[in-house]
């Protein structure tokens, strides 16, 4: 069935260090994929998405582009803030309404 | 600001209580979705809405009860939880599937449900 894998973590940045989350998937047809991000107490915001390959979503300095060869969808920032710490997953929907995610990263920003 | 309200924020129960978590969406969604989430997890699919009708139920044990009183409006009712039950649980919306692309799911801020 279909699966999607994240980096493990905590992941631990100094502030205005670049950000790289990885996430690669498994599907059989062609999957809209999602970030998501949980900010600690909250529910889940949606980040970015991208619905076919070559999209790239982007929002609040946050980018990932829908990569169909290495069936990547990794989340990048240039320059991260002591606000950015929060939990974050990758996603994917097929056709079902439902999501398929990964196991989530935690990422730590330090002043 | 979240789209989707929830509440209530915070609920502790006992394991014979009887109460209710509220959903409530004004972006003319036509898919409502329940998640369980314990900590450090990501969330598991309960229930799904769609048109008001209850499209999918993920096995999820009879104390749980779901309702959709309107396009606007989701319910869980909750009836002899067990501790094992306390989690986060977060409503979602969503557009109906467009023709070309899964449209993302919206979530609340999630009620805190504590069984003691």
């Amino acid at each position: 069935g279909d699966s999607v894998t994240q980096m493990e973590g905590p992941v631990t940045l100094s502030e205005e260090a670049f950000l790289t989350i990885n996430c690669t998937y498994t599907a059989t047809g062609y999957p809209s994929l999602f970030w998501y991000v949980q900010y600690p107490g909250e529910g889940l915001q949606l980040l970015l998405k991208a619905t076919k390959a070559d999209d790239k979503g982007s929002n609040k300095g946050f980018e990932a582009t829908y990569r169909k060869e290495t069936t990547s969808f990794h989340l990048e920032k240039g320059s991260v803030q002591v606000s950015d710490s929060a939990v974050y997953f990758c996603a994917l929907s097929d056709s079902n309404y439902q999501l398929i995610w990964g196991a989530g990263t935690k990422l730590i920003i330090k002043p | 600001d979240t789209e989707v309200t929830q509440t209530p924020k915070h609920l502790v129960m006992g394991m014979t209580n009887k109460k209710s978590l509220k959903c409530e969406q004004h972006m003319g969604h036509r898919a409502m979705y329940w998640y369980k989430q314990k900590a450090k997890k990501p969330p598991e699919l309960m229930f799904v809405y769609s048109y008001e009708k209850l499209s999918i139920n993920e096995s999820v044990p009879s104390r749980f009860s779901p309702e959709c009183p309107n396009s606007s409006l989701l319910n869980l009712h909750l009836h002899a939880l067990q501790p094992e039950d306390s989690a986060l649980y977060l409503c979602a919306s969503s557009q109906d599937r467009g023709v070309e692309a899964v449209q993302p799911q919206h979530f609340g801020d999630g009620t805190r449900l504590s069984i003691l």
